[in-house]
Order: C-alpha cells, then sequence, then structure tokens
C-alpha cells in the first residue's frame, strides 16, 4: 500500500497563475518532506523540503506548506512559468535513509 | 558540478539475458539507492546500501540484486531479465553527514526487454 500519495496525476495551469499541487501521506512518523521535479529523459532534481517542525518553507517562487493533522502536503508555485512544466513528485521519510515517493503529477503550464 | 552518473542511458536486452545497470557518484556519498519508475506507480525502491558491501532490500527487490564494492559505485544486476522489467533505473546517492538529507538522482537508465 502507498504511503505517499499525489491524486491527480496531472494539472494545467496558465502562465502567471498559481499551480497547486497535492500530496497525502499515511505514515504519522514521517518528519521530512521534499519536492522533486522530474523533465523527460532526466533524473529528477530536488526542489524544495520542508521539516515536520515547520508548517511553510518557501524558496522563491515555490512554497510548500505541511499539515500535520491531515497528513497533507502541497506546492504552491507563482506564479507559473512555462519552464515548470514537468513531472512532480513529493517524497516522505522517518530516518533520511529511505524515502517513500507518491506517484507524481504532470504540471503544464500554458503560455 | 556534483554528479550521479549512470553508464547507460538505452538498454535493450532479451528475456533471460543477465543485464548490469551502474552508477557512479562523486561526492563520496555513503548512502545509494536504486529506484524504478513506472507510470502511475511513482519511483519505488529497489534495494539501497548504506556503506560498501552492505545492502538492503527496499520495496522490490524480487528479481534483482545489487553489489557495492567500492563506496562511489552501486551496481543493480538483473540475473534474467523477464519484460515486467521493462521500466526506468533511476539511481540516487546521499549523505548521512547532512542534517538536511536530500537524494541526488542520475539521469535514468530506460531498459526494455524483450
Amino acid at each position: 500500500d502507498q504511503q505517499v500519495k499525489q491524486n491527480s496525476p496531472s494539472l494545467s495551469v496558465q502562465e502567471g497563475r498559481i499551480s497547486i499541487l497535492n500530496c497525502d501521506y499515511t505514515n504519522s512518523m514521517f518528519d521530512y518532506f521534499l519536492w522533486y521535479k522530474k523533465y523527460p529523459a532526466e533524473g529528477p532534481t530536488f526542489l524544495i523540503s520542508i521539516s515536520s517542525i515547520k508548517d511553510k518553507n518557501e524558496d522563491g517562487r515555490f512554497t510548500v506548506f505541511l499539515n500535520k493533522s491531515a497528513k497533507h502536503l502541497s506546492l504552491h508555485i507563482v506564479p507559473s512559468q512555462p519552464g515548470d512544466s514537468a513531472v512532480y513528485f513529493c517524497a516522505a521519510s522517518n530516518n533520511f535513509n529511505k524515502f517513500y515517493f507518491g506517484s507524481g503529477t504532470k504540471l503544464n503550464v500554458k503560455p | 558540478d556534483v554528479k550521479v552518473t549512470q553508464s547507460s542511458r538505452y538498454l535493450v536486452k532479451r528475456t533471460g539475458e543477465k543485464v548490469f545497470l551502474e552508477c557512479v557518484q562523486d561526492m563520496d556519498h555513503e548512502n545509494m539507492f536504486w529506484y524504478r519508475q513506472d507510470p502511475g506507480l511513482g519511483l519505488r525502491l529497489i534495494y539501497f546500501s548504506y556503506d560498501v558491501k552492505m545492502k538492503e532490500k527496499g520495496d522490490i527487490p524480487e528479481g534483482y540484486s545489487v553489489s557495492r564494492e567500492k563506496k562511489e559505485r552501486f551496481s543493480l544486476i538483473l540475473e534474467s531479465a523477464s519484460t515486467n522489467q521493462t521500466s526506468m533505473y533511476l539511481c540516487a546517492s546521499s549523505s548521512r553527514r547532512s542534517r538536511a538529507n536530500v537524494l541526488t538522482f542520475g539521469a535514468g537508465s530506460r531498459l526494455t526487454v524483450l
């Protein structure tokens, strides 16, 4: 059973608007969460992370929100750009040595 | 620029063949991982290694083995390839020394088993 779930396989957003990607997890022991971005024919690249002691982490246009009681995290991209079009994976860990990944959300930012 | 390098980007093999996927990292990382990526399933962990000659099974180890004889190199072995092992294989590494532990991935090896 998947411990990290991304229930939206795809998302389409107009350039300049906000993109919101969602992720749910089941294991309350997870204490570290990451988002990765993947372009076709490339490996995933790290985007942003958040520790369970925080509920928000911001890096430029990217903000990750963590709701521990709901076991939910989200990635906000504002403003969205065509170059943000990629597959986004969320991942969770509870010991820094093993990460569990969601199935990914394909974001398409339309010019 | 730090890197995880996977030796083969594309491979085509026949059922029953033995397949080696090689991965090398130049970051002196202790941890190395092999994942496979399939549509709708995301990244699933096959094996990982904490140190030289150490290995641990991930979530889907059946049909695979690994070798870590040197710190920088982690090999994935398919003893007898089958068509259901057609997939994108991703190697990653990470450091235990960093509190902000992040996986660094290679570009991937796309394996097709006919």
